[in-house]
């Protein structure tokens, strides 16, 4: 067990709507990241937040967006869905960003649009 | 920018030969280099890194892996392959601007 915990494990939902994915990181972690898993193109960076703050973003789409909040638990928000989204969606966090600390991975969210 | 490749798709061996997973990464700087394993329907879990020092990093489950700065290669090897080793390996690279950047996988099949 990592000690990241990510909500629900499995998500199945229709074209257009809207999900929220949910990310609890390790005790003592701030920075919590968001990667895209599918099946022909790997894992895809999303975006990281540092202490409530935007740090880092990668190929997100403008339909895609998150946020930390005081807590530092984090949430992944997906929007006008497409069947092209259906992926897994990785968590991960870890105590700083960047200076060679490791990151540690929720069991990850599998969406599936019908 | 920083990248990772790694060149093999898939590698299979035999139960109690070594194993090498290839990976080598493009970094401007020092470069901090981690393994991941992934086992079917779970997260990546985290297996060892090289951030400085030795060359040769020792991790969890028997595996290691040698930093080779001249070859930018930092290969994951396990002297004697377990069937449970079968899984998805990642490479990645972490020293850029707050994010991790892995590789595309390789699936190792550990023969019985």
């Amino acid at each position: 067990d990592s000690g990241v915990t990510q909500t629900p494990k499995h998500l199945i939902t229709a074209t257009g709507q809207r999900v929220t994915l949910r990310c609890s990181p390790r005790s003592g972690d701030l920075s919590v990241y968001w990667y895209q898993q599918s099946l022909d193109q790997g894992l895809q960076f999303l975006i990281q937040y540092y202490n409530g703050e935007e740090r880092a973003k990668g190929n997100i789409l403008e339909r895609f967006s998150a946020q930390q909040f005081p807590d530092l638990h984090s949430e992944l928000n997906l929007s006008s869905l497409e069947l092209g989204d259906s992926a897994l969606y990785f968590c991960a966090s870890s105590v700083e960003s960047g200076f060679g600390t490791e990151a540690f991975f929720g069991q990850g969210t599998r969406l599936t649009v019908v | 920018a920083q990248s990772v490749a790694q060149p093999e798709d898939q590698v299979n061996v035999a139960e109690g030969n070594p194993l090498t997973v290839k990976c080598t990464y493009s970094v401007s700087g020092n470069p901090y280099l981690f393994w991941y394993v992934q086992y079917p329907n779970r997260g990546l879990q985290f297996l060892l890194k090289y951030i400085t020092g030795d060359n040769l990093v020792k991790g969890s489950y028997g595996f290691e892996a040698e930093f080779n700065k001249s070859q930018t290669s930092f290969h994951l090897k396990k002297p004697s392959a377990l069937v449970s080793d079968s899984a998805l390996y990642f490479c990645a690279e972490g020293s850029g601007t707050y994010k991790y950047i892995f590789g595309t996988g390789t699936r190792l099949k550990v023969l019985a």
